[in-house]
This record gives structure tokens, sequence and C-alpha cells, in this order.
């Protein structure tokens, strides 16, 4: 089975913080997501990477970066925390063409 | 702008009903469609993926179907349990471009089940 790892169910950090979220699949996908989820508006990409070292901007990447040094591990970055960057983040990865495959989420709050 | 949309926004039902889900999306230009089942406050769950090529998937008491022509998708479930109930979300892979694997979600189905 295809798992793919969040580095923290729950995450609470002060405005101005810098944060790191942590995802890591096993399964040797290349392409691996980054999305945030918010009652109303849905999933939204943030940012997603085709290879490593290789990234593209989502929908909506403003305030945040990437990261991807291996191939099973791609890294979210909030450089400054704000209060509107509280959400439920969720990491995917799939192999070019099939199913995706979703971590369980990291719920952050930003104080 | 290529969008998914579901319909209704929210379903409940008693135990044993047989139900479908519906999906539209706005392109028939697609890679694939997958069906996916959210839990509260928890991550996604892959149900169905269904390519371009195909008109319909079945797992257990879930079968999905394709019809690329009219923009639908619609997720049958038979026999509906109260452990169905969960948000299920319909997400496609538009077809062009360099998107990689990049998926359109509609905003979900909100299945309640109760005994």
């Amino acid at each position: 089975d295809v798992k793919v790892t969040q580095s923290s169910r729950y995450l609470v950090k002060r405005t101005g913080e810098k944060v790191f979220l942590e995802c890591v699949q096993d399964m040797d996908h290349e392409n691996m997501f980054w999305y945030r989820q918010d009652p109303g508006l849905g999933l939204r990409l943030i940012y997603f990477s085709y290879d490593v070292k290789m990234k593209e901007k989502g929908d909506i990447p403003e305030g945040y970066s990437v990261s991807r040094e291996k191939k099973e591990r791609f890294s979210l970055i909030l450089e400054s925390a704000s209060t509107n960057q509280t959400s439920m983040y969720l990491c995917a990865s799939t192999k070019r063409g099939y199913e995706q495959y979703f971590g369980p989420g990291t719920r952050l709050t930003v104080t | 702008k290529q969008e998914v949309t579901q319909i209704p926004a929210a379903l409940s039902v008693p135990e044993g009903e047989n139900l479908v889900l519906n999906c539209s999306f706005t392109d028939s230009a697609i890679y694939n469609l997958q069906w996916f089942r959210q839990d509260p406050g928890k991550g996604l769950t892959s149900l169905l993926l269904i390519q371009s090529s195909q008109r319909e998937q079945t797992s257990g008491r879930l079968n999905a179907s394709l019809d690329k022509s009219s923009g639908r998708s619609t997720l049958y479930i038979a026999a509906s349990q109260p452990g169905d109930s969960a948000t299920y979300l319909c997400a496609v892979r538009y077809a062009g471009g360099t998107s990689y694997g990049k998926l359109t979600f509609g905003q979900g189905t909100i299945l309640t089940v109760h005994p």
C-alpha cells in the first residue's frame, strides 16, 4: 500500500514564526503536491514538484515556499506565519497519470 | 475556466438506501477523474480512479461512471451504511499543459446515513 506521511497532525505556531511542514512518501512517486483546505473554499493547490529540486507554483503560492531535496520528501515552508495561514494542510503524491494519494493532514493554527 | 461542480452539497438518507452523487466538469479533455472520501479532520482516501478511456469502475458497493461528452461522473453507493457517512470529493485531472497530475476538486458532497 502507498503510504504518505506528514510530520505533525496538529501544530500551533505564533505569528511571524518560520514553519516547516514535512511530507514523505514511500512509493517512489515522481510528483508531490501541497494543498490547503478551508471551509467554503475547498482544496487549493499551493505548490507541486515533478522531480527532485523541481517545483511549480500552484494556485495560491503567496507566503509559501517548498523544498524537494530527495525524491521521497517534499517540504512546505511558511517563511513568516500569519493568522490567515491557519488551515488544514494536505500533502499528496502520484506516479504520473495515476491515482493521487493523500497524507493524513496537518491542522495548523497560527495565533 | 476549468471547474468541477458537485451536486448536492449535502445528502441525508436512511440506512439501506441506494444513492447517487453527481460531479460535473467544464472541459471534456481530461486524463482521468478520481473520487475520494474524507472523514472529519482527516486526509483524503482514494475510492476510485477512472481513466478517460474508461466508462466506469467498481469497487465493492461503489460504482463510478464517466461520460466525457456530457462532462459528468456519478458515484453510486449501494445499500448505504452509517459508516459511509463522510464527505465525498470528485477531482478531475484536465489534459493539456504541464499539469503533472494536478487535480481540480469539487466542493464535495456531505453524506449522512442515519440508522
